[in-house]
């Protein structure tokens, strides 16, 4: 999987929109963009992930530039119980097998969304 | 429909015993993948299992395994537990095991 890098840590005020980048220079062409992020003691939460057209849900929007080289999740109005890590991993979505069947995750962003 | 359950919660053990960890997926989800996650190395992932079949380990020590039932549940053991095996075990479901993860709650495991 190809390697990503976030910023250790972020603040956002509540109510205004959170901007969590993510750098993949070396992600291949049939690689997915996911975002997960965990809450303190929880395990994991999936976001949203995409190929290389911008997606949205009901938890946030994933913006990924043209060159696929980097991306930008955004939660539209973050509240306080949206302060987590949040992870951006890059992974094959088809079954081409091996390590294909893990995520790797990187140390991510601390969001503290502040009152 | 019930989420990935992980059993028990929260275990306390002593250096040398071994100890086992439960996890039930999601229903109709075929591929569970285990991970390990301490403050030093972050989320490590160990093994995953689809179809009772193991069909990728992460680099650990062979004294962690685990195994699949027929009804998709897993358990995971460690055996001789070091000090240095203390860390929240975390198990994942998904249908095939390429796409989304569901995650559970962890076990936080404590070795004295």
């Amino acid at each position: 999987d190809a390697k990503t890098t976030q910023p250790p840590s972020m603040d956002c005020a509540e109510g205004r929109a959170a901007n969590l980048p993510c750098n993949h220079s070396t992600i291949s062409g049939n690689e997915y963009v996911y975002w997960y992020r965990q809450i303190h003691s929880q395990g994991p939460q999936y976001i949203i992930h995409g190929l290389k057209n911008n997606e949205t849900n009901e938890m946030a929007s994933l913006i990924i530039t043209e060159d696929r080289k980097s991306s930008t999740l955004i939660l539209p109005h973050a509240t306080l119980r949206d302060t987590a890590v949040y992870y951006c991993i890059v992974r094959f979505a088809t079954n081409s097998g091996g390590s294909n069947y893990k995520l790797t995750f990187g140390k991510g962003t601390l969001l503290t969304v502040n009152p | 429909k019930a989420g990935v359950t992980q059993t028990p919660r929260y275990l306390i053990k002593t250096r040398g015993q071994q100890v086992t960890l439960s996890c039930s997926p999601i229903s109709g989800h075929r591929s569970v993948s285990w991970y390990q996650q301490t403050p030093g190395q972050g989320l490590q992932f160990l093994f995953e299992y689809f179809s009772e079949t193991q069909r990728n380990k992460g680099n650990f020590p062979g004294r962690f395994s685990g195994r699949q039932f027929s009804n998709s549940r897993s358990e995971m053991n460690v055996s001789t537990l070091e000090l240095g095996d203390s860390a929240l075990y975390l198990c994942a479901s998904s249908l095939q095991g390429n796409e989304k993860l569901f995650f559970g709650s962890g076990t936080q495991l404590s070795v004295l």
